[in-house]
């Protein structure tokens, strides 16, 4: 099994709420990354966890928040996001220390 | 910081011809990696290259890891509707262990 799956597909939500992307792989990678990326731009690196460890974080504004409950799981809580967070958020795992990353199909979210 | 530029912005080829793109940085990178990614979806990865000069191919792709390490090269060859989508490069060099650096992308449209 190589792939990584992301729920949901598309998400709209309002500035005031609560919600979470999801991130799921079985590769038995111990690497997971989020991304964020804005239409026709490459991805921007978010955060990294290393063996459910937060290893990296790009200085990324507090309403969002990652979680990495077990090795196969990856969750982006979002809270009270503006307009401009809208775009397409992508999941990434690899083994640690490995340079080659797999990436899921994304979630798109639009922030009204 | 690192950054890498990719040649040409956008191409516009007919279906059956070989296409030549190219990444390069002013910092020197340890590792290449060659993504695409179709519309709506997440980046693939194409090919991977860890030494200097190395010439690795993938079906009718074909990637180079410039001698100073500075520059990658994606060729495809006998090009087909399906090879349509943004082609990324990406490297990694010697700062950070975990962190990919993605090159603006070359959008690559086929016309039948």
């Amino acid at each position: 099994d190589t792939e990584v799956t992301q729920t949901p597909k598309h998400l709209v939500m309002g500035m005031t709420n609560k919600k979470s992307l999801k991130c799921e792989q079985h590769m038995g990678h111990r690497a997971m990354y989020w991304y964020k990326q804005k239409a026709k731009k490459p991805p921007e690196l978010m955060f990294v966890y290393s063996y459910e460890k937060l290893s990296i974080n790009e200085s990324v504004p507090s309403r969002f928040s990652p979680e990495c409950p077990n090795s196969s799981l990856l969750n982006l809580h979002l809270h009270a996001l503006q307009p401009e967070d809208s775009a397409l958020y992508l999941c990434a795992s690899s083994r640690v220390g490995a340079y080659e990353q797999y990436f899921g199909p994304g979630t798109r979210l639009t922030v009204t | 910081g690192q950054q890498l530029n990719q040649s040409p912005q956008s191409m516009f080829i007919q279906e059956g011809e070989d296409v030549s793109m190219n990444c390069t940085s002013s910092s020197i990178f340890n590792t290449w990696l060659w993504y695409k990614q179709d519309p709506g979806e997440g980046p693939v990865l194409l090919i991977a290259l860890y030494k200097a000069g190395e010439l690795t191919s993938n079906g009718r792709l074909t990637a180079q890891f410039g001698i100073t390490r500075k520059d990658s090269f994606l060729n495809i060859s006998a090009s087909i509707p399906s090879d349509v989508g943004i082609y990324f490069c990406a490297g990694l060099g010697r700062t950070s262990y975990d962190k990919v650096i993605f090159g603006p992308g070359t959008s690559l449209s086929v016309i039948p």
